[in-house]
C-alpha cells in the first residue's frame, strides 16, 4: 500500500524558515516524480513545486521561486520542502503527492495519484 | 499560466438528481483531471485524462470535454457524492487547479 507521511509543520514567524519532509513507502520511490501542493484555510488547491525521479529537474510556482527548495533523498525514500523567508500567505496545509505518467497513445499525461495526509504550516507573529 | 474557472462554486442536489460541474480553461488544453476532496481529508484522483475513472469511482460519474471546456457529470446523485471537486490541468510543467465546486445534498 502506498503511504506518504508529511512531517515538520508548525507555527513560524514571518521571515523564518521551516523544512517539511514526506516519508514514502509501499512503492519504488526513485521511479516517481513528486509534488508539493498546498491548501490555505478554507481555500482551494495550489501547486507549489515538483521534482523529477532523479532529482535532477525541479519546478516551482512563481510566488515561491527563490524562497522554497524541493529536494529528495531516494536512499531514504523521502521528499523535502525547504521553505525560507516565509510569509503569512504561505500559511496552508502542505500535501506531498506522487506523479504517475501515463501514455494515451498519442500523448503523455501526469496524474497526482497518491497524496499524504498533509502538514499544517502557520506563518504568524 | 492557464487559469481554470469552475462553475458553479457551490450547488445542492437531491438524491437521484443529475449533476454537472463545468471547468473552463483560459487556453486550450489537451485533457483535464478531476479530484474529489471531502472535509478533513486529502484530495483523491477521481477522473483523469478527461474521461477515465480512477480506481473505485462509481460509474455514475463521467467526464467529457475538449479544448477549453470540460465537465464532470453525476448521472444520479447519491449522499456519498457530497464533496468538493477540483479540475486540474498541466501546461509547461506548471499544473493549475480550478477553485473547486462544493457539492451538497439537498
Amino acid at each position: 500500500e502506498v503511504q506518504l507521511v508529511e512531517s515538520g509543520g508548525g507555527l513560524v514567524q514571518p521571515g523564518r524558515s521551516l523544512k517539511l519532509s514526506c516519508a514514502a513507502s509501499g512503492f519504488t520511490f526513485s521511479n516517481y516524480g513528486m509534488h508539493w501542493i498546498r491548501q490555505a484555510p478554507t481555500k482551494g488547491l495550489e501547486w507549489v513545486a515538483s521534482i523529477s525521479p532523479s532529482g535532477g529537474s525541479t519546478y516551482y510556482r512563481d510566488s515561491v521561486k527563490g524562497r522554497f527548495t524541493i529536494s529528495r533523498d531516494n536512499a531514504k525514500s523521502t521528499l523535502y520542502l525547504q521553505m525560507d523567508s516565509l510569509r503569512s500567505e504561505d500559511t496552508a496545509t502542505y500535501y506531498c503527492a506522487t506523479d504517475t505518467s501515463y501514455y494515451d497513445g498519442t500523448y503523455y499525461y501526469d496524474v497526482m495519484d497518491a497524496w499524504g495526509q498533509g502538514a499544517s504550516v502557520t506563518v504568524s507573529s | 499560466e492557464i487559469v481554470l474557472t469552475q462553475s458553479p462554486t457551490t450547488m445542492a442536489a437531491s438524491p437521484g438528481e443529475k449533476v454537472t460541474i463545468t471547468c473552463r480553461a483560459s487556453s486550450s488544453v489537451s485533457y483535464m483531471h478531476w479530484y474529489q476532496q471531502k472535509p478533513g481529508a486529502s484530495p483523491k484522483p477521481w477522473i483523469y485524462d478527461t474521461s477515465k475513472l480512477a480506481s473505485g469511482v462509481p460509474n455514475r460519474f463521467s467526464g467529457s470535454g475538449s479544448g477549453t471546456s470540460y465537465s464532470l457529470t453525476i448521472s444520479s446523485m447519491e449522499t456519498e457524492d457530497t464533496a468538493t471537486y477540483y479540475c486540474q490541468q498541466w501546461s509547461s510543467n506548471s499544473p493549475t487547479f480550478g477553485a473547486g465546486t462544493k457539492l451538497e445534498l439537498k
